[in-house]
């Protein structure tokens, strides 16, 4: 029973088009991001959301648009795909509560190549 | 200057092998200190979590942290083909948002 799921795991799409990738997680945590894992395996946080409330917007162009339907689910939009926006896309979650590790749990990854 | 830098490797070794990973950070602020490990097409997983300064040893693995120098490591003992990897450290302060090095590739050959 795979605790944070994303769809789809491989995306493959030409340049201006528009996709999303959609994340659920099955631990009853609170907190939810969007991470992007680059082609040096360098791993940036993106958006985090906290009971369906966006808590962190890094700078990521406007055509990035997260939405939390409610708090087991992160889902993300991308319009107008650029190049530059191939990567591994990772969905994660986290427990609540003061005292935690913070510990991350992070889903398989959504591969999007655009070309 | 990156907040955490972490050689990408690859390292490669030989099973049985003691391993050292390094990570050197600038931010003074950090407290909290995680070693990641990533499969090939797979997400991140937690490995070892260590608070402030010290060891913290779980089976083949020892995580240590020097806040003086700004410095952790993560050694492997009896590396295994199974060990092989990429392994990312994470720290954060009192934000639950880590910030992550960009990780080590390991390789260890039977």
């Amino acid at each position: 029973d795979t605790a944070v799921s994303q769809t789809p795991k491989y995306l493959v799409t030409q340049m201006g088009n528009d996709k999303s990738i959609k994340c659920e997680q099955n631990l009853g945590h609170d907190t939810m991001y969007w991470y992007k894992q680059d082609s040096k395996k360098f791993l940036k946080i993106m958006f985090s959301y906290n009971n369906k409330e966006l808590i962190i917007n890094e700078t990521v162009p406007n055509r990035f648009s997260p939405k939390s339907p409610d708090k087991a689910h992160l889902n993300l939009h991308i319009n107008s795909l650029e190049l530059g926006d191939s990567a591994v896309y990772f969905c994660a979650s986290s427990p609540p509560g003061q005292g935690n590790t913070g510990e991350l749990f992070f889903g398989e990854g959504s591969r999007l190549t655009v070309l | 200057q990156k907040e955490v830098e972490q050689d990408p490797g690859p390292l490669s070794v030989p099973e049985g092998a003691i391993v050292s990973l390094n990570c050197t950070y600038s931010n003074s602020a950090f407290q909290y200190f995680m070693w990641y490990r990533q499969y090939s097409r797979k997400g991140p997983e937690l490995l070892m979590y260590t608070y402030s300064s010290g060891n913290k040893e779980d089976g083949r693995f020892t995580a240590q942290v020097d806040k003086s120098s700004k410095y952790i490591s993560l050694f492997i003992r009896d590396s295994q083909p199974s060990d092989s990897a990429t392994y990312l450290c994470a720290m954060r302060g009192g934000s639950y948002i880590p910030t992550f090095g960009r990780g080590t590739s390991l390789i260890v050959h039977p």
